[in-house]
Order: C-alpha cells, then structure tokens, then sequence
C-alpha cells in the first residue's frame, strides 16, 4: 500500500530565500504525483500535477520535480514571498487512480 | 465560476442523528471523492466514485455512505454519528483524465458530540 511522506513537517524561512520541499512515496508504479497548498481554514488548491511520464512541471516561481526511481519529489520556491506561507501538501493514486494519499503535509512560514 | 460547493460549512450534531453534507460540482466532472482531514492524521480518503452510480471505498469507510444519482452531486451520509467522526471534510472532483487536477470544496466542519 502507498505510503506518502513529507520532511520537514514544518519550515521557516526569510523572504526572498529559494527553499525546497520534499516529498517521498515507497510505491514507484505511480499514475501521477499532485502539489497542493491548504490555506488556514480553507480547502486546498492545486499547484502543480506531474505525469509518471514526466521529469518536472513548472508555474510561474514553483517548479516541481518527479524521481520515480528513488520514489521522491521536490517543490521548489523560488524567491519565497510572505503570500507563500501556508501548508503544502502532496498527493498520489494507490492502486487505482481514484484511491488518492496524501502526505500530511509541510507547513511554510515566509518571514518578512 | 467554475467550484465545488458543500454545504453546510459548520454542522453540530448529537450522537445518533442522521445527517447529511451536500456537495456539488458545475464542471462537469467524472470523478468526485469525499476526504476527512484530522491533526496528526492529515487528509484520508473516505469515498470516492468515478462515475455517476460508481462508488467505491478509500481507506476510511466504515460510518459513512455515499451515493452517486447525478453527475453534479455527491452527498455524503453518517447515519449514525459518532464522536470519532467530529472533523474537517472535504468534497473534491476532477475529470476523468491522467491530466486533471483535483479541485476541492472549501471544507464542513463537523462537531458530534
């Protein structure tokens, strides 16, 4: 059964820092990796959706990476804004596509 | 504007009494799902369906229902509450597709006591 992990479960850093978010699965044979964030007391928001097919995705200042083989993937911020602080969450199919896990999540604070 | 709507927001119940949490989608999707969102837990799947009178169970089921008569909705049942299940729920849908990403509704707070 899939296992999504995140690390750290929680990180602060200054504005203006580049800073990197990792997210781990122990089932490689995946359909697609998903990127959302969760404002306090809001649903989520999707970021970024990367194909097994493909290596990384990008959108505007956040670009998300895909390593099938070591089971990981990264979500890179590039120049962190106060606006960024939430919490990030990665998901994935187990076993069919409509069954989805979730990691619980790394929340990001962005100091100014 | 395209959005996942549940209703209520904030629900508070006593043990027992059958309810309801609405959910409907204008987008058109296949595939709509129900989540349950809890600290130190994070966010589990509770059902999902493909289609409309496909459903099937995630990884926490057991307490709930789920039926699936239209496309557009997809209500989610506790006939009998209990306070384990007092949590942030989340209805959510996508198209049936590999590129689809999942768009959620904004959240039921359910208190059960």
């Amino acid at each position: 059964k899939q296992e999504v992990t995140q690390i750290p479960a929680a990180l602060s850093v200054p504005e203006g820092e580049n800073l990197v978010l990792n997210c781990s699965f122990t089932d490689s044979a995946i359909y697609n990796l998903q990127w959302f964030r969760q404002d306090p007391g809001k649903g989520l928001t999707s970021l970024l959706l990367i194909q097994s097919s493909q290596r990384e995705q990008t959108s505007g200042r956040l670009n998300a990476s895909l390593d099938k083989s070591s089971g990981r993937s990264t979500l890179y911020i590039a120049a962190s804004q106060p606006g960024d602080s939430a919490t990030y969450l990665c998901a994935t199919p187990s076993g069919s596509q409509g069954n989805l896990i979730f990691g619980k999540g790394t929340k990001l604070s962005v100091k100014p | 504007e395209a959005q996942v709507t549940q209703n209520p927001r904030y629900l508070i119940t006593v043990t027992g009494k059958k309810l309801t949490v609405t959910c409907s989608q204008n987008m058109n999707h296949e595939y709509m799902s129900w989540y349950r969102q809890d600290p130190g837990l994070g966010l589990r799947q509770i059902y999902y369906s493909m289609n409309v009178e496909v459903t099937d169970k995630g990884d926490v089921p057991e307490g709930y229902k789920v039926s699936r008569k239209e496309k557009r909705n997809f209500p989610l049942i506790l006939e009998s509450p209990s306070p384990n299940q007092t949590s942030l729920y989340f209805c959510a849908s996508r198209r049936d597709s590999d590129y689809s990403p999942l768009h959620f509704g904004n959240g039921t707070r359910l208190t059960v006591t």
